[in-house]
């Protein structure tokens, strides 16, 4: 089975603070992914990585960054987390460029006070 | 824009059927999938159709028409754990990320 694994489930943090949400894929996929999902907003992309060292914009990206220097790992940075990015964080990996399966992990529920 | 509309909520018995709809518009377009999410638990992918038609997998189907920019899903001998949210998401072009809907909330009741 495809396992996508984030390194945290919930996290609590200050206005301010720096944070990283880590995500790791044991399927070898090229394509990762990170959503945010809040209540009646549905899943927002924030960016996605196609391969290795190479990232993609999503509709939703700043103040947010992401690093994938690993094939298996991908990692949302939040250089100074504010209230308004308390929210569900979704990683998802993907196996094929042309198909709409992507496998997601658990999430990370962030709040920031 | 780009977006994907659906109904925010629908309630059904058990033993019936339910179709979510899905209407589109984005800039291109490759395929749409559907994905079915429980209360505190991850997305998990139902199906994906790049053809026009029909696609059953066991009890649940989904539909797409290009022509008209519409999918639906359709959900048949419903039971109580079909109870989730669920999402169609529309994939651009290929090799690209997908689009989500803002979800439909399906309550089955007994």
């Amino acid at each position: 089975d495809v396992k996508v694994t984030q390194s945290s489930r919930y996290l609590v943090k200050r206005t301010g603070e720096k944070v990283f949400l880590e995500c790791v894929q044991d399927m070898d996929h090229e394509n990762m992914f990170w959503y945010r999902q809040d209540p009646g907003l549905g899943l927002r992309l924030i960016y996605f990585s196609y391969d290795v060292k190479m990232k993609e914009k999503g509709d939703i990206p700043e103040g947010y960054s992401v690093s994938r220097e690993k094939k298996e790992r991908f990692s949302l940075i939040l250089e100074s987390a504010s209230t308004n990015q308390t929210s569900m964080y979704l990683c998802a990996s993907r196996n094929r460029v042309n198909t709409g399966e992507l496998f997601f992990g658990e999430g990370s529920r962030l709040t920031v006070l | 824009g780009q977006s994907l509309e659906q109904p925010s909520e629908v309630t059904a018995v058990e033993g019936a059927i339910v179709q979510i709809n899905c209407t589109y518009q984005t800039s291109g377009f490759y395929g749409l999938s559907w994905y079915q999410q429980h209360d505190g638990g991850a997305p998990t992918f139902l199906s994906y159709n790049a053809l026009d038609g029909l696609e059953e997998t066991g009890r649940f189907s989904s539909f797409l028409s290009r022509s008209d920019s519409y999918g639906y899903l359709l959900l048949q001998e419903l039971q109580m754990k079909d109870s989730a949210s669920y999402f169609c998401a529309a994939l651009q072009q290929a090799g690209t990320a997908l689009i989500f809907g803002k979800g439909t909330t399906l309550s089955v009741s007994s």
